[in-house]
């Protein structure tokens, strides 16, 4: 069964640098997703991207975030200047077009900023 | 502001046993809703999901029941195994032209030999 995948599993930066987490989003989907999970806290929405561009966000996702899709297979998030803050379980997650599908989520990426 | 959450953050059953795991939202505009299961150091993992033109759907051991006069919705897990142990997430769908998930709080199950 297709899957997203997720690298690194775990990233350790310091606080100030800047970290690119990545994903493959399965194949044929065109809406792609990344949330965080505090520890011990629920699921949190960062941003959607469609088409090439943002199409929501949330207010977690502030100017020191970005997202891009540099070719057809990756979907990337970058964090500037990372906050101790920061430090969660990113979650890379995607869907197909159609309206009222499920929305398949990688395994994450555990981001610790010392 | 809108919020989905569940009642009980913790529940055990017997193994073989059923389990029923109830979350409430209050967005009343939601019409999408799906059950994640997320297993330690994994990502939520898709179990079922309901449109709210439903109120009931099954799956393979799992049914799903929506009663939108009160904003509520269960999953039940029949004849509950080990491997049912994990944290169960109920999501909605916004009304955002991407349906980004709000995520409820969880509820840890855990089975009992």
């Amino acid at each position: 069964e297709p899957e997203v995948t997720q690298t690194p599993s775990h990233q350790v930066t310091q606080m100030g640098q800047e970290v690119i987490l990545r994903c493959v989003p399965i194949s044929n989907h065109l809406y792609f997703y990344w949330y965080r999970q505090i520890l011990g806290q629920k699921v949190e929405f960062l941003v959607s991207f469609y088409n090439n561009e943002i199409s929501e966000k949330s207010e977690i996702f502030d100017d020191q975030f970005s997202v891009e899709r540099p070719d057809g297979s990756n979907f990337t998030l970058k964090i500037r200047s990372t906050k101790l803050e920061d430090s969660a379980m990113y979650f890379c997650a995607s869907r197909e077009r159609v309206v009222n599908q499920p929305q398949h989520f990688g395994d994450g990426t555990r981001l610790s900023i010392l | 502001g809108e919020s989905v959450g569940l009642h009980l953050p913790t529940l055990s059953v017997q193994e073989g046993d059923n389990s029923i795991i109830n979350c409430a939202y209050s967005n009343s505009a939601s019409d999408y809703f799906i059950w994640y299961k997320q297993e330690s150091g994994k990502g939520p993992q898709f179990i079922i999901d309901i449109r709210s033109n439903m109120d009931k759907r099954q799956g393979q051991r799992v049914t799903v029941l929506l009663n939108k006069t009160v904003k509520h919705l269960s999953l039940q897990i029949a004849a509950t195994q080990p491997g049912d142990s994990a944290v169960y997430f109920c999501a909605e769908n916004s009304a955002g032209s991407a349906r980004q998930l709000t995520f409820g709080s969880g509820t840890q199950l855990t089975v009992l030999p």
